[in-house]
């Protein structure tokens, strides 16, 4: 079982839709989460980051980490088409772990 | 210009010959590491150092070498390239291990 399992999507809505993105993880010792977006043939670049457990919210983007659950979640809200990207959640002890990444459209 | 380089941007090489990746920050961040990007697979890391002369394994490091003789300079080498190392490669920067790394625009590696 991978470190931190993804649902790879592809997901596709209408602008202005609420985006839910989800990431379970299995190891314990996790105390970092972070959420990566990147765009078509660039470099990740970091969105949220977050330690243990609890909300943080910057703009549209809402992160939320749940340790007793593990699980990690991005919501975006009033999704736009510049939201369109593939977003990677990661866990960290010590080493980052990505999960596979979700593929987002934003439809206009 | 300040960041984090990669070079080349392109390559396309044949099996058994060696291929050497390079990569450069400005950042003097003490950790960096080398990823692979497959479909399927995500982001995967190879190789990681926390300072000059101090380098580790990653998750998929058979294949690949590393050297940090210079904390600017991380150059991830394949020494024998096979079609399973194509792939997209990453490099990455972080002055502490658990915060924000800084991604290079990656390297785009065709083996045939």
């Amino acid at each position: 079982q991978k470190e931190v399992e993804q649902d790879p999507g592809p997901l596709s809505v209408p602008e202005g839709a609420i985006v839910s993105l989800n990431c379970t993880y299995s190891n314990s010792a996790f105390q970092y989460f972070m959420w990566y977006r990147q765009y078509s043939r660039k470099g990740p670049e970091l969105l949220m980051y977050t330690y243990s457990s609890g909300n943080k919210e910057d703009g549209r983007f809402t992160a939320q980490v749940d340790k007793s659950s593990k699980y990690i979640s991005l919501f975006i809200r009033d999704s736009q088409p510049s939201d369109s990207a593939t977003y990677l959640c990661g866990g960290s002890n010590y080493k980052l772990t990505f999960g596979k990444g979700t593929l987002l459209t934003v439809n206009p | 210009d300040a960041g984090i380089t990669q070079s080349p941007r392109y390559k396309i090489t044949e099996t058994g010959r060696q291929v050497t990746l390079m990569c450069h920050q400005t950042w003097s961040h003490s950790y960096m590491f080398w990823y692979r990007q497959d479909l399927g697979h995500g982001l995967r890391l190879i190789y990681y150092s926390a300072a000059a002369d101090i380098t580790d394994k990653g998750e998929v490091p058979d294949g690949y070498v590393v050297s940090r003789s210079k904390t600017e300079n991380f150059p991830l080498t394949l020494e024998s390239a096979t079609r399973s190392q194509t792939s997209v490669y990453f490099c990455a920067s972080s002055d502490q291990v658990y915060n924000e790394q800084f991604f290079g625009p990656g390297t785009r590696l065709t083996v045939l």
